[in-house]
């Protein structure tokens, strides 16, 4: 599978325990985002990468969140001291050099439950 | 600040009837424009979208929009639905997408 790839795909955690995503982007793009989405919402977004620079973040991305890309392929997000309004879908997406071609391709989440 | 607003929370269709779901949007150039479909259990997937030229745009799976500047609007359409089409559907804009909060499509038999 060549797809964006999620990993956990589930998370249930306590408050105030860390949690870490990992997302690899289809292989060629150097393009990478996260997107949070809650129950009916549309997603959110938090965060930019080209290549290893971190270019945006939304002011959503509190000092507990911290996501990196250190080699320009796969990507984390971290979350410290997690919170119940962290409980989310947490979608990573991804896209190719030329942003024109418009189409990001998205992963199928992870979702996280903070008991 | 870019925003959309997708007015139907739900809407429900009965199997081989057309489809309008809405979309209108803020933003202050020249939108680029999109349509995402969300199925349970799978990812988002791009249906279609508009950066420029021709107002109508096809997209897949049958599925076709129509931006108009005037009302700031970029509504999609499907002449017949099938049974497969429920589905969570989203309008965005924007580089960095600005999603509505999304229409949730029922089909009846």
């Amino acid at each position: 599978d060549t797809g964006v790839s999620q990993d956990p795909r589930h998370k249930i955690t306590k408050r105030g325990q860390n949690v870490t995503f990992r997302c690899d982007p289809i292989s060629e793009h150097n393009r990478l985002y996260w997107y949070r989405q809650t129950l009916g919402q549309g997603p959110e977004f938090l965060t930019y990468f080209q290549n290893e620079a971190q270019l945006e973040k939304s002011r959503l991305l509190s000092d507990r969140f911290s996501a990196e890309r250190p080699k320009g392929s796969f990507s984390t997000l971290e979350i410290q001291r997690t919170e119940q309004g962290d409980s989310a879908m947490y979608l990573c997406a991804s896209s190719g050099p030329r942003w024109s071609s418009g189409e990001l391709f998205f992963g199928e989440g992870s979702r996280l439950t903070v008991l | 600040a870019q925003s959309v607003t997708q007015p139907d929370i739900h809407i429900t269709v009965s199997e081989g009837a057309s489809l309008e779901l809405r979309c209108n949007y803020s933003y202050g150039a020249t939108p680029y424009l999109f349509w995402y479909v969300q199925s349970p259990g799978q990812g988002l997937q791009l249906l279609l979208k508009y950066f420029s030229g021709d107002t109508l745009v096809q997209g897949i799976k049958g599925f076709e929009a129509e931006f108009k500047r005037s009302q700031s609007s970029f509504n999609l359409r499907k002449p017949s639905v099938h049974w497969s089409d429920a589905a969570e559907y989203f309008c965005a804009v924007g580089a960095g997408l600005t999603f509505g909060k999304g229409t949730h499509l029922i089909i009846q038999p």
